[in-house]
């Protein structure tokens, strides 16, 4: 059964690093997504992407932030300059273009900024 | 911002017996509810989900009631079983006018299933 794949599974930085987390979504999905969840906390959307460009970001998303599509398969998201309330969970969602189709995600990347 | 609300953090449930898991949401906006899975240091597990033109769903084990006026649903489990015991995440969308909407999440409920 086709599955969204994250790596690295945990990642640990220094605040003030950059950092790049990678997602390889369903091979025949057009949305893609970046959510995270803060120990603790509900899990928050980020960021969607469709057709190489954004299509809704939260707040949460600012310029420290970015997300690319550098080839057919992979998906990431950047963070430039790392900050400590940044330590979370992030997880990667993707979906197919019909209306109220499911999202599916994948098992998720721990970031912890030190 | 408690769009999405899931108001009991836990529940332990006799095996072989019924859980119910509920969620209310006060965006009007919303219409297709889903239920996710988690296990610890796992992504969310697509469940069951539920458009606002029904009010029920069911599929296998798992039965998901919307109500809209009262702007609750809830998620049936039955009967219980130990490989249930996970957290629970309700979650909302509105409809874009094509392809997928961001999803809003409750805080989750932690299912426990007590052999």
């Amino acid at each position: 059964e086709p599955e969204v794949t994250q790596t690295p599974s945990h990642q640990v930085t220094q605040m003030g690093q950059e950092v790049i987390l990678r997602c390889v979504p369903i091979s025949n999905h057009l949305y893609f997504y970046w959510y995270r969840q803060i120990l603790g906390q509900k899990v928050e959307f980020l960021v969607s992407f469709y057709n190489n460009e954004i299509s809704e970001k939260s707040e949460i998303f600012d310029d420290q932030f970015s997300v690319e599509r550098p080839d057919g398969s992979n998906f990431t998201l950047k963070i430039r300059s790392t900050k400590l309330e940044d330590s979370a969970m992030y997880f990667c969602a993707s979906g197919t273009l019909a209306v109220q189709e499911t999202q599916y995600f994948g098992p998720g990347t721990r970031l912890l900024v030190l | 911002d408690q769009q999405v609300k899931q108001n009991s953090p836990s529940l332990s449930v006799q095996e072989g017996r019924i859980s119910i898991l509920n969620c209310d949401y006060t965006n009007s906006m919303f219409d297709y509810f889903l239920w996710y899975k988690k296990y610890p240091a796992e992504g969310p597990t697509f469940l069951i989900s539920i458009s606002s033109i029904k009010d029920k769903n069911e599929d296998g084990r798992f039965t998901v009631f919307l109500n809209k006026s009262a702007k609750h649903l809830s998620l049936h489990i039955v009967p219980s079983q130990p490989g249930d015991s996970a957290v629970y995440f309700c979650a909302a969308s509105g409809t874009a006018n094509f392809g997928n909407e961001k999803l809003t999440f409750g805080t989750g409920t932690r299912l426990t299933i007590i052999p």
